[in-house]
């Protein structure tokens, strides 16, 4: 079975700069899909960023960018120039590439930005 | 922009009662998801749905639980007789295609089970 593996139950940061969250994750398929959700406390979850896992280069989204280490299995998101609207839980998620397969996620990471 | 939602956004049920918690999601999209989250844990899964039948259910989705997409428009899903511990934020999600890697998370139906 899959898991996913936040080791990083709080992180904090100083408002614009920047931050690295961790994720590895288990798994003995090739072809993956690997999320960043962004929780705030009103509790919806919103994508921050995916990445294919057979494309090599990782992916960005603004001020959010990946690095993603396919042979060590290892998806960790940096948050560039943090801003207080960063805030939030944020889990990473793990998708088989087949079908309509489910997200299994991570236990998340609590995210302070200290102004 | 299209998005999913969900209602009631919150409900309050004494243990032992039925509830129905409502989906809409994305029209175009054919494939469909519960997930809970008791509070302060994560996120986990409980079933796909796709072309009017279940894919995939978890063990957490027992004998109690059923799903159902009555219409064209409304994704549901029914607790038979609630438990306490069903009290948990319930998410819908959606997906487009078979290709498509995303699942589009509706914001959530907060479950209360006194």
């Amino acid at each position: 079975a899959q898991t996913v593996t936040q080791s990083q139950p709080e992180m904090s940061v100083q408002e614009a700069e920047t931050v690295t969250l961790s994720c590895t994750y288990d798994t003995s398929e090739s072809d993956y899909y690997l999320f960043w959700y962004k929780q705030p406390p009103s509790r919806q979850m919103i994508l921050v960023i995916r990445q294919e896992a057979y494309k090599q280069q990782n992916a960005t989204e603004n001020r959010f960018s990946v690095n993603f280490q396919k042979a060590a299995k290892s998806f960790s998101l940096k948050i560039s120039d943090s801003q207080l609207g960063d805030a939030a839980m944020y889990f990473c998620a793990y998708r088989r590439d087949f079908g309509n397969e489910k997200l299994t996620f991570g236990t998340g990471t609590r995210l302070t930005i200290i102004p | 922009e299209p998005e999913v939602t969900q209602t009631p956004s919150h409900q309050v049920t004494q243990m032992g009662q039925e509830v129905i918690l409502r989906c809409v999601p994305i029209s175009n999209h054919l494939y469909f998801y519960w997930y809970r989250q008791i509070l302060g844990q994560k996120v986990e899964f409980l079933v796909s749905f796709y072309n009017n039948e279940i894919s995939e259910k978890s063990e957490i989705f027992d004998d109690q639980f059923s799903v159902e997409r009555p219409d064209g428009s409304n994704f549901t899903l029914k607790i038979r007789s609630t438990k306490l511990e069903d009290s948990a934020m319930y998410f819908c999600a959606s997906k487009r295609g078979r290709v498509e890697g995303e699942q589009y998370f509706g914001p959530g139906t907060r479950l209360t089970v006194t």
